[in-house]
């Protein structure tokens, strides 16, 4: 069976410091990946999505980055964190084969201070 | 542009009743449509994916139904419990552009003992 992990779960950062979150997806090959961010009171918002290796493409223009590494690897970066940054970020996986049926990883919150 | 509105945004109802959460979307050109659970700091869990060709699919004392033409989808939960407690979100693939997702707001769930 497929499983999606994310880490680390909680996560506090002083303004202007660098982010890494990472996401990692087992029993599949080939996913899309994709990024989102659940602000309080807000819907999600997509942030970046993957469809292979090296292969991005961001939906937000804001002072965050993707990279995609390995087929099942996704990380988010930025090397200036803002306070607006802070929020619950999810990572997902879907594949065509899987007729898109979207999975999401147990999440990260992270607080800019 | 694809929008996506749940209605109610909050239900409170006691144990034990059967329920229809809302889902309406403007654009009936969808891929398809997904129903998503969510508790309190958690990640996203699938409930029930339907396929445009689709009427209703169902898991256990889930239903959900959707109708195209009128860009509407229900959530039925049978026979409701505490447990059933989370903000229940619905997720639109349209057909034009299969990699994302359109998103509601979301019902938040409660099931008073």
């Amino acid at each position: 069976s497929q499983t999606i992990h994310q880490w680390p779960a909680t996560l506090v950062q002083p303004v202007g410091s660098p982010l890494s979150l990472e996401c990692t997806v087992e029993g599949t090959s080939n996913p899309n990946l994709y990024w989102y961010r659940q602000a309080a009171g807000r819907g999600l918002q997509l942030l970046f999505y993957s469809v292979g290796i090296g292969q991005i493409s961001s939906e937000v223009p804001q002072n965050l980055s993707a990279s995609r590494p390995q087929d099942r690897q996704f990380i988010l970066s930025s090397k200036k964190l803002l306070l607006s940054d802070s929020g619950f970020y999810l990572c997902a996986w879907d594949r065509e084969r899987s007729s898109y049926e979207q999975y999401f990883g147990p999440g990260t919150r992270l607080t800019v201070t | 542009k694809q929008e996506v509105t749940q209605i109610p945004a909050a239900l409170s109802v006691p144990e034990g009743e059967n329920l229809v959460l809302n889902c309406s979307f403007t654009d009936s050109a969808i891929y398809n449509l997904q129903w998503f659970r969510q508790d309190p700091g958690k990640g996203l869990t699938s409930l029930l994916l339907i396929q445009s060709s689709q009427r209703e699919q169902t898991s256990g004392r889930l239903n959900a139904s959707l109708d195209k033409s009128s860009g509407r989808s229900t959530l039925y939960i049978a026979a409701s419990q505490p447990g059933d407690s989370a903000t229940y979100l619905c997720a639109v693939r349209d057909a034009g552009n299969n990699r994302k997702l359109i998103w509601g707001l979301g019902t938040s769930l409660a099931v008073n003992p």
